[in-house]
């Protein structure tokens, strides 16, 4: 139990261009949703909270308007990072909690390149 | 603001022999939480321990929470090349929109030599 997908796995985008990252949960209901941005060797650097039905929370530094994130429903979050540029290139990965719990189960993560 | 360090950041060891790393919060925590990253994966959860001065054991591995709930440690006997990758200790707080939200170690990455 508790599985987390992510799609997609790797995605390769041009300067200036956007791109959608989905997040379900496949097999509970993820009342929370967490999106983390995570550099090589470095640990996990929230970006934002969401909750289903409500905005998403963000972290201190981090552009909302620039990185887009809609949790339209209890198995599914989407992060948009827009008008993206190299220094966006990083790996992204999501996480998902249950009602009243504190665990939290991670996707597999996104690797994106922007050139 | 809440901190969680993590000691040591990195640790070689042969296998066979023990490791252990530790977590050490700023705050008096509810819970703390362990969890482990393959090389090129995704963060597992492996445990959580609530009460004070608990002690969980899972095979060669064994967590143990502090009296006073604001340390912490992973310990894994005989370690084993499967044992390889980042631990992360992580503890619970809010958000500013009071919504649930983890504060994470920066990790210790564990390499085993066969």
């Amino acid at each position: 139990g508790a599985v987390v997908s992510q799609h997609p796995s790797w995605v390769i985008c041009k300067s200036g261009t956007s791109v959608k990252i989905e997040c379900r949960s496949l097999d509970f209901q993820a009342t929370t949703m967490f999106w983390y941005r995570q550099f090589p060797k470095q640990s996990l650097m929230l970006m934002a909270t969401s909750n289903e039905g409500s905005k998403a929370t963000y972290e201190q530094g981090v552009e909302k308007d620039k990185f887009l994130i809609n949790h339209a429903s209890l198995t599914l979050s989407t992060l948009t990072v827009t008008s993206a540029h190299p220094e966006d290139s990083s790996f992204y990965i999501c996480s998902a909690s249950e009602r009243k719990s504190w665990e939290q189960y991670f996707g597999p993560g996104t690797r994106l390149t922007v050139t | 603001g809440q901190q969680v360090m993590q000691i040591p950041q990195y640790q070689h060891v042969q296998e066979g022999e023990d490791f252990t790393t530790y977590c050490n919060s700023s705050t008096t925590l509810s819970n703390i939480q362990w969890y482990k990253q393959r090389p090129g994966g995704h963060p597992v959860f492996l445990i959580q321990l609530v009460k004070s001065g608990e002690v969980k054991k899972q095979k060669r591995l064994t967590f143990q929470f502090g009296e006073a709930k604001k340390n912490s440690s992973l310990h894994i006997t005989a370690t084993q090349t499967t044992d390889v990758g980042t631990y992360f200790c992580a503890g619970p707080t809010y958000n500013a929109g009071n919504n649930r939200k983890l504060i994470w170690g920066l990790g210790t990455s564990l390499a085993v030599n066969p």
